[in-house]
């Protein structure tokens, strides 16, 4: 199947700083990737939809001011939690959609604010 | 109502066991459909795809069924390491709306 690779893969940091993670799909070109969230032992929630060299589409709730993506090229979308706080860690983890909609995610990132 | 549901679970079941797993969906629009597995801490990966004819991969087969709204993933000969949670992913005939089930959790008892 088509490979994802995200960046990092764990990152522990202080309350009110930000954070970026990388999304890249490596053997593909994805005109979409998506960005998901996971608390322990719950589902993937869907936070955004990132369309390649459009504004992401952000789901009910999440604050596109404090999700910032960036999805600048067919490979590469960014995700980027400015100042962060405890009850943003979580797993964040992405995928980029081929056109027979079977999505590939990336590895995940385990974010842990403290 | 949710537009995906899935049984949680858990399924315990021993090993070379037959299980089934069914997922409904509510939208009659709905166009793809897919089964993906997730280890602990992991993140989903495909394992197949769900076609209107039904579709197999060795032990795997899936089967959909428009008139009931529903696909399926029927496992046989379970394995240890089928031991997963199984989510089931449905996406309507435009746009890029994918809805995922909450996902059914497996495990294989040696």
């Amino acid at each position: 199947g088509a490979v994802v690779s995200q960046h990092p893969s764990r990152v522990i940091c202080k309350s009110g700083t930000s954070v970026k993670i990388e999304c890249r799909s490596l053997d593909f070109q994805a005109t979409t990737m998506f960005w998901y969230r996971q608390f322990p032992k719950q589902s993937l929630m869907l936070m955004a939809t990132s369309n390649e060299g459009s504004k992401a589409t952000y789901e009910q709730g999440v604050e596109k001011d404090k999700f910032l993506i960036n999805h600048a090229s067919l490979t590469l979308s960014t995700l980027t939690v400015t100042s962060a706080h405890p009850e943003d860690s979580s797993f964040y983890i992405c995928s980029a959609r081929l056109q027979t909609d079977e999505q590939f995610f990336g590895p995940g990132t385990r974010l842990t604010v403290l | 109502r949710k537009e995906v549901e899935q049984d949680p679970g858990p399924f315990n079941v021993p090993e070379g066991a037959t299980v089934a797993f069914n997922c409904t969906y509510s939208n009659s629009a709905s166009q793809s459909f897919f089964w993906y597995r997730q280890d602990c801490r992991k993140e989903p990966k495909l394992l197949m795809s769900v076609y209107s004819s039904g579709n197999e991969d060795g032990r795997f087969t899936a089967q959909l069924n428009r008139a009931s709204q529903y696909i399926s993933l029927l496992i046989r000969d379970s394995k240890l390491s089928d031991s997963a949670t199984y989510l089931c992913v449905v996406k309507t005939s435009t746009g890029n709306q994918f809805y995922f089930g909450t996902g059914t959790s497996l495990t294989v008892i040696p």
